[in-house]
C-alpha cells in the first residue's frame, strides 16, 4: 500500500552508462515531480508533470529525460552518466487542482556513478 | 525567486527539552508550508502541513506556526526524545507564472537529541 514507490532504491553504475529510475503513485494525484538531493543534502526540483504534460523543467541537462506514460507514473532516464550525477533522486506527487493537500515523497533512489 | 532558509543548521539538545526550529521565506505569496522529517539514508516523512490561510497546525508533540506576512514559520517540538533525532526540512509551495505550483525546500536543521 506504498503511496509513492521508486525503483531501484540503490543504483551503482559506471560513467558513460545510461540508466532509468521508475516512480509510481497510487494516490490518484495529477502531478508528479523529480527532486535531486545533492551531497550537501539540499533538495531541488528537476521536473514536474501534470496529467502527463511537462510543466516544470529547471534547467536540467538534456541528458536527463523524464517520461510520463500516464498520470500515475513518472520515470527518469539519464544518458551518459557523469560523476556529478551522483545524488539521491526523489519522486513526489501532489494534487495540483486542490492545493490544500501537500506533497508525498518516495523513499529515494541513491545513484552512485563510479 | 522564492528562497527558504532554516536556522539553526544544527542543534544538539538533551532529552526532555522543548525546542524551536525556524524557517523563513522571501516571497509571502505561498499556497502552503510543509514540514518534513528525513532520517539518515531515508526518504521524507511529512510532519505538518499549514495552509496559507492558517496560523498553526498541531500533531502530538509537534506544533507548527505560520506568519505569512513576515515570511516565517516555526516548528515547536515538546519534550524532545532521542527518536526525534533527524533532519527537519521546511518547504513552501509557491505559484509560478505558468499557473502551477512548485515546492521549494529550505536548507534543513539537523537535530540530535541525546539521552
Amino acid at each position: 500500500d506504498t503511496a509513492v514507490s521508486q525503483t531501484p532504491k540503490y543504483l551503482v553504475t559506471q560513467m558513460g552508462n545510461d540508466k532509468s529510475i521508475k516512480c509510481e503513485q497510487n494516490l490518484g494525484h495529477d502531478t508528479m515531480y523529480w527532486y535531486k538531493q545533492d551531497s550537501k543534502k539540499f533538495l531541488k526540483i528537476m521536473f514536474s508533470y501534470n496529467n502527463k504534460e511537462l510543466i516544470i523543467n529547471e534547467t536540467v541537462p538534456n541528458r536527463f529525460s523524464p517520461k510520463s506514460p500516464d498520470k500515475a507514473h513518472l520515470n527518469l532516464h539519464i544518458n551518459s552518466l557523469e560523476l556529478g550525477d551522483s545524488a539521491v533522486y526523489f519522486c513526489a506527487s501532489s494534487q495540483e487542482l486542490h492545493r490544500v493537500y501537500g506533497y508525498t515523497f518516495g523513499s529515494g533512489t541513491r545513484l552512485t556513478v563510479v | 525567486k522564492q528562497e527558504v532558509t532554516q536556522i539553526p543548521a544544527a542543534l544538539s539538545v538533551p532529552e526532555g527539552e522543548n525546542l524551536v526550529l525556524n524557517c523563513s521565506f522571501t516571497d509571502s505569496a505561498i499556497y502552503n508550508l510543509q514540514w518534513f522529517r528525513q532520517d539518515p539514508g531515508k526518504g521524507l516523512t511529512s510532519l505538518l502541513l499549514i495552509q496559507s490561510s492558517q496560523r498553526e497546525q498541531t500533531s502530538g508533540r509537534l506544533n507548527a506556526s505560520l506568519d505569512k506576512s513576515s515570511g516565517r514559520s516555526t516548528l515547536y517540538i515538546a519534550a524532545s526524545q532521542p527518536g526525534d533525532s533527524a533532519t527537519y526540512l521546511c518547504a513552501v509551495s509557491s505559484g509560478m507564472n505558468t499557473g502551477f505550483q512548485k515546492l521549494v525546500f529550505g536548507t534543513g536543521t539537523r537535530l540530535l537529541v541525546s539521552p
